[in-house]
Parts: structure tokens; C-alpha cells; sequence
């Protein structure tokens, strides 16, 4: 059984500071990996993907990929209010067409 | 360029009843997705179409769903006869993967309430 884990939170932050989202998963022959958005009633927002290990950057957005350690994180910089949302990790596994989904971790940025 | 349309955006039918969701995907985008989200639960994955053929239809629940698209661009999604944990939202997504890269971008969803 394939899964991602996340926390689910919620993750409170201040404004300006680091938000910190971590995802864990389950199968090491895994290929790309994803962060979604989503705020309460909306549909996912695609945020970064990432394919390889390392360091991804987009603005105030850092995907992190280990897999060795099968890690996948989201820092997001300069957190804001409008950051406050809930964050997907998903995970498309390698020899197949499936992207799983964790259950996602909420954020909350406070003024 | 437009993104992912669905419509309904909401449907509240009776047990029993028929339903038929719709998508229409980016255009140009050959791969299209269903996922459906139960309150409290993970989105979870229901299909897969590459242009009009099914590539993994694992994640239907039952016999009771049946998806089509026909032509490879919009696709249906129908549920019959609907039970009450048929409820939930169901979202569709597109990606253009030809290129190697698997982004899905996703439609606003259907709400589905099953009485």
C-alpha cells in the first residue's frame, strides 16, 4: 500500500516567519512529487514540483527532496496571511499512473 | 488560457438517483484525471485517460461508476444508482505529459450530496 504521510496540523506561524511543511512516503521507487494549495472550499493549487533531489525554488516557495530519506518538503519564506491554507503533499509513483495524496497539513499565519 | 472546467458545481440528488458529472480539461492536455474527497479524507484517485482511453481505472469503487470520454477532450463521470456515501467532492484534473513533466492542474469540483 502506497501512502504519504503528513501532519496535519494545524501549523501556526507568525507573519514573516518560516513555515516548515513536511511530507513523508511509503514506496522508494517513487518520481515526482508535488505541493498543492488548497483554501477551505476551493479546489488544489498547484504550488512546486519537484523530480529530483535537492533544492527547488520558486519566490518565497522551496521545495526540498530527499529520497533516501523518502522526504519531501515545503518551506514557504516570509510567511503571510494569505498563506493560511491547507498544503497537499502528492506523490506520483514510478511505473504507474496514480498520484497519491496525503491528507494535507493546515497553516495558519498570523497577523 | 482556460483552465479545467466541471460542472455542476453542486448536486444534491436522492438515493437511488442518476447523476452525470462533467469535465473539460485544459486544452490540449491529452491526460485527464477523476479524484474524489470524502469529508475528512485524502483526496483519493478514480481514473485515468489518456485521450479517450482508460490507462488505470483502479481507484472506481464499484460497478456503479462509469466514466467516458469520448473524442479525448471533455469526459463524464456517472454514478448509478447513487448511494449516500457516494458524497463528496469530485474534482478533475488535466496535465500534458508527453513532455515528461506530470503536473496536474485541477478543476474547481463538483459537490455531490447523496439524500
Amino acid at each position: 500500500q502506497k501512502e504519504v504521510e503528513q501532519n496535519s496540523g494545524p501549523l501556526s506561524v507568525p507573519e514573516g516567519a518560516i513555515a516548515s511543511l513536511n511530507c513523508t512516503y511509503s514506496d522508494r521507487v517513487s518520481q515526482s512529487f508535488f505541493w498543492y494549495r488548497q483554501y477551505s472550499g476551493k479546489s488544489p493549487e498547484l504550488i512546486m514540483s519537484i523530480y529530483s533531489n535537492g533544492d527547488k525554488e520558486d519566490g518565497r516557495f522551496t521545495a526540498q527532496l530527499n529520497k533516501a530519506s523518502q522526504y519531501v518538503s515545503l518551506l514557504i519564506r516570509d510567511s503571510q496571511p494569505s498563506d493560511s491554507a491547507t498544503y497537499l503533499c502528492a506523490v506520483r509513483y514510478t511505473g504507474g499512473f496514480k498520484t497519491i495524496f496525503g491528507a494535507g497539513t493546515r497553516l495558519f499565519v498570523k497577523a | 488560457e482556460a483552465g479545467v472546467t466541471q460542472f455542476p458545481s453542486h448536486s444534491v440528488i436522492e438515493k437511488g438517483q442518476t447523476v452525470t458529472l462533467r469535465c473539460d480539461p485544459i486544452s490540449g492536455h491529452d491526460n485527464l484525471y477523476w479524484y474524489r474527497r470524502v469529508m475528512g479524507k485524502e483526496i483519493k484517485f478514480l481514473l485515468h485517460f489518456v485521450k479517450e482511453s482508460k490507462q488505470d481505472e483502479s481507484g472506481m469503487p464499484n460497478n456503479r461508476f462509469l466514466a467516458e470520454r469520448t473524442g479525448g477532450t471533455y469526459s463524464t463521470l456517472k454514478v448509478q444508482p447513487a448511494e449516500l456515501e457516494d458524497s463528496g467532492v469530485y474534482f478533475c484534473a488535466s496535465s500534458q505529459e508527453w513532455t515528461g513533466r506530470y503536473e496536474q492542474y485541477f478543476g474547481p469540483g463538483t459537490r455531490l450530496t447523496v439524500t
